[in-house]
């Protein structure tokens, strides 16, 4: 049983460009979770989907980034017009039910360099 | 009233030591306290968690220790090895937030010397 799939584990992007990071989540988890971790600091919560509805999106910034989960296929965060600030670890984590407190699995994330 | 503080930032111990890191909260609404634990590389690892029920939680090595009227919770690692050098983070989250959204301290890097 496969873990959580995160593509790509490395992305460089100039600023200004978009960034789109993936994530498949373990099989027969149907809720994604999205965190970031800036530099020498820890995970920081930015968006919780279901298969085709964003459940708490209170983390995201409000401007750039968007995410979805569509009912086939991987989720995606999308980051436009990066800029060097938006360099980070980009982890997603996915659990099979959305009750409370169920232990979610995290992926290996996408490091994302904005030059 | 959503932080959760972590410390030491850094902490090294000889091989066969007790490491010992903390964490305290302040939103009493948290209540599922997970410590995860991060190799280079890699992403968090659910190590052991606990529930404000119960003061102590021991797996192996491993013990989390939980003060509920202090809301401070600490992760104590026995006799430890060269292969715990890692980050760990303690987490909380709360009853009433949907799934597993989970807020972080800022995480303690491990040195364990052989």
């Amino acid at each position: 049983n496969a873990g959580v799939m995160q593509n790509p584990r490395h992305l460089v992007r100039r600023r200004g460009q978009e960034a789109r990071l993936r994530c498949s989540p373990m099989k027969g988890h149907s809720h994604v979770y999205w965190y970031r971790q800036l530099p020498e600091e820890g995970l920081k919560f930015m968006v919780y989907l279901q298969k085709e509805n964003i459940i708490d999106e209170s983390g995201m910034p409000k401007e750039r980034f968007s995410a979805e989960f569509p009912k086939e296929g991987p989720s995606i965060l999308r980051i436009q017009q990066v800029v060097r600030g938006d360099s980070a670890a980009y982890f997603c984590a996915s659990s099979p039910q959305g009750g409370q407190n169920t232990e979610a699995f995290f992926g290996q994330g996408t490091r994302l360099t904005v030059v | 009233q959503q932080q959760v503080k972590q410390s030491p930032q850094s902490l090294i111990v000889q091989k066969g030591g007790i490491s010992i890191i903390n964490c305290a909260y302040e939103n009493t609404a948290f209540d599922y306290f997970p410590w995860y634990q991060q190799f280079p590389g890699k992403g968090p690892a659910l190590l052991i968690a606990i529930r404000p029920d119960v003061s102590e939680k021991k797996e192996g090595r491993f013990t989390i220790s939980f003060n509920k009227s202090a809301k401070q919770f600490s992760l104590h690692i026995m006799d430890s090895q060269p292969g715990d050098s890692a980050t760990y983070f303690c987490a909380a989250s709360k009853r009433e937030t949907s799934g597993s959204r989970l807020t972080f301290g800022e995480g303690t890097q491990l040195t364990v010397n052989p």
